[in-house]
């Protein structure tokens, strides 16, 4: 089955520095990457994701990128906030209406002042 | 996008007792899926609820420990049965969008004492 992994672990950056956090995966079938934010105590949030059919997709200060042949995405936040600290998790689904997600092992994003 | 209300929001519990985890989406969606996570931890798939048919399991979950329910579309109960120290995590459902897109319930808090 698919597996997901997810680097790094934990990301500390100053207040208006950017974030980059990146997913490999191993099943070349795989066709949709989510990401979610998890603010603590709070359920998973999607948002942004991509499909394989492009590259790049950037939604204000987030964007995703997508590299099918090596097998990898990013995440890319700039210009990061304060709000911005949580734990990011990114997953893989072949897409489609009945495709589960198989989730990264998370990111915790911290965003110092 | 759709919404899914989940109940209990935590729970503490005998060990060797049951608890059924309800989600009511507020309209219908094609697939459903139970999740655990542990505390700090990703998200680990536990199972496929089908509506009209029996769920399907991942690797290391049983249909006796953890029974599921999907009598329709936009409603789905997960039980833990037999529950021990182990068992302690916070339970997740989701729900397929029109796109695809997978969104949560608020997740249960399960402690087994």
């Amino acid at each position: 089955g698919e597996n997901v992994e997810q680097h790094p672990s934990t990301l500390s950056v100053q207040e208006g520095d950017s974030a980059v956090i990146k997913c490999t995966y191993s099943d070349s079938a795989s066709n949709y990457f989510p990401w979610y934010k998890q603010e603590l105590g709070k359920r998973p949030q999607l948002i942004i994701d991509i499909r394989s059919n492009v590259g790049e997709k950037k939604d204000q200060r987030i964007a995703v990128t997508l590299n099918k042949t090596a097998k990898h995405f990013s995440l890319h936040i700039t210009e990061t906030q304060p709000e911005d600290s949580a734990v990011y998790f990114c997953a893989a689904s072949l897409g489609g209406t009945a495709s589960k997600l198989t989730f990264g092992t998370g990111t915790r994003l911290q965003v110092t002042l | 996008s759709a919404v899914i209300s989940q109940k209990p929001s935590r729970d503490i519990c005998q060990r060797g007792t049951s608890l059924t985890i309800q989600c009511q989406v507020d309209s219908q969606v094609t697939m459903m899926f139970w999740y655990r996570q542990q505390p700090g931890q990703s998200l680990t798939l536990i199972a496929t609820a089908n509506q009209g048919s029996e769920a399907t399991y991942e690797s290391g979950f049983v249909i006796d420990k953890f029974p599921i329910s999907r009598p329709n579309l936009t409603f789905s109960t997960l039980t833990v049965s037999n529950m021990s120290p182990e068992d302690s995590s916070i339970y997740l459902c989701s729900g397929l969008g029109g796109a695809a897109e997978a969104f949560f319930g608020q997740g249960t808090r399960l402690t087994v004492v």
